[in-house]
């Protein structure tokens, strides 16, 4: 079935740092890898997704790349800011609506 | 435009007792999912769901769980009997027609005693 590792568990910064969180996954047939922020003790908000035709997609100091062919997907946040401090996870679907996350990266940016 | 929303907020049940979850989607959104989110884990997704329809409950337990999206009213994520290991946060998330987008709710944090 479906499986997404992601790394590392905790991620600690330096404000004004970038920040890298990546996901392997195993089903070739998985088509869409979406990205949410989960705050402490709210639910989690999608942030940014990517389909499978698409290989980079920014926004504003968010970025994410999928490689198919390796299959893993990675999540890029540029000039980090205290702000930005979540438990942070990726998630992939395959053909049909049901999602399955990693086990999240709890990322610290220390001002 | 009001988001996905969920009640309770939290939920205090004797071990035995049942629980009623509810999530009323976001505007225009008829699907539903629910999810588990144990304390420092990820979410583990449970049941899919359309109106009046069970799409995939793969990952919801055979026993004392049980979910419904009925064409009137919110979806209801019910679990009889509970026990300790029932204690976790639910979430729900909900999508338009077509698409895999999903939007999250607060979740219900269920705690037994």
């Amino acid at each position: 079935g479906e499986n997404v590792e992601q790394h590392p568990s905790t991620l600690s910064v330096q404000e004004g740092d970038s920040a890298v969180i990546k996901c392997t996954y195993s089903d070739s047939a998985s088509n869409y890898f979406p990205w949410y922020k989960q705050e402490l003790g709210k639910g989690p908000q999608l942030i940014i997704d990517i389909r499978s035709n698409v290989g980079e997609k920014k926004d504003q100091r968010i970025a994410v790349t999928l490689n198919k062919t390796a299959k893993h997907f990675s999540l890029h946040i540029t000039e980090t800011q205290p702000e930005d401090s979540a438990v942070y996870f990726c998630a992939l679907a395959t053909g049909g609506f049901k999602t399955i996350f990693g086990a999240g990266t709890r990322l610290f940016v220390k001002a | 435009n009001a988001g996905v929303m969920q009640n309770p907020r939290h939920l205090v049940r004797r071990r035995g007792q049942e629980a009623r979850l509810r999530c009323s989607p976001m505007k225009g959104h008829s699907h539903v999912y629910w999810y588990r989110q144990l304390p420092e884990e990820g979410l583990k997704f449970m049941v899919y769901l359309q109106k009046e329809n069970i799409i995939d409950e793969s990952g919801m337990p055979k026993e004392r769980f049980s979910a419904e999206f009925p064409k009137e009213g919110p979806s209801i994520l019910r679990i009889q009997q509970v026990v300790r290991g029932d204690s976790a946060a639910y979430f729900c998330a909900s999508s338009p027609q077509g698409l895999n987008e999903q939007f999250f709710g607060p979740g219900t944090r269920l705690t037994v005693l």
